[in-house]
């Protein structure tokens, strides 16, 4: 299975704090992309980091891929409350246009 | 961005019934859609991949009847639970993708079967 899994699945830190969440994946893939989701909303899309990249930033975001381990790292800078939220993984493979998901960490930023 | 809608964005039907889900693409065109479903506190599972004039491909253990996707247009693919059960309340949301890998997400619909 492509399955990524992500760790840890809980985070609570304080506003102003960094977040780190992690992810693993088993075969190898094109890209992979990172998810954020609202309770009960959506999916948002954060970045998508090729597999010949190894680092990737956007704002507050920082992004890391590490083919070798098949982990990727998701940080966020300088958390805030509105952060709180479902960070989920996904990958996908050069042959398919399937996007398969981790199983996701829920992140509390509290104020 | 690209956004994608989702209507309805919640709805409560009796067990037996057939429910419509609608996904638009607002601002581009997607030429594949994606159906998920997302039970509590899991994550996303592909259904099934629908590309816009063609018949939609289905995820291993989804049933092709019981959840009709029709993808008339570039712009619409819709999602028919056909004789709902309970087990099927869950929350469905579709992605649309544009030229290139990303996939946008539209908000969800939020089914509940009674």
């Amino acid at each position: 299975s492509q399955q990524g899994e992500e760790d840890p699945q809980a985070l609570s830190i304080q506003e102003g704090e960094n977040a780190t969440m992690n992810c693993s994946y088993k075969t190898s893939i094109n890209n992979l992309q990172w998810y954020r989701q609202n309770s009960g909303r959506g999916l948002v899309h954060l970045i998508l980091i090729r597999s010949n990249e190894r680092e990737k930033h956007s704002g507050r975001l920082r992004v890391t891929l590490d083919t070798s381990k098949k982990s990727s790292s998701l940080l966020i800078t300088a958390s805030r409350a509105a952060d709180t939220a479902s960070y989920f993984c996904a990958t996908d493979v050069w042959w398919s246009e399937k996007l398969v998901f981790g199983k996701g960490t829920k992140l509390t930023v509290n104020p | 961005g690209a956004v994608v809608s989702q209507h309805p964005s919640w709805v409560i039907c009796k067990s037996g019934t057939s429910v419509k889900i609608e996904c638009r693409s607002l601002d581009f065109q997607a030429t594949t859609m994606f159906w998920y479903r997302q039970f509590p506190k899991q994550s996303l599972m592909l259904m099934a991949t629908s590309n816009e004039g063609s018949k939609a491909t289905y995820e291993q253990g989804v049933e092709k009847d019981k959840f009709l996707i029709n993808h008339a247009s570039l712009t619409l693919s819709t999602l028919t639970v056909t004789s709902a059960h309970p087990e099927d309340s869950s929350f469905y949301i579709c992605s649309g993708e544009t030229r290139g890998e990303t996939q946008y997400f539209g908000p969800g619909t939020r089914l509940l079967v009674l």
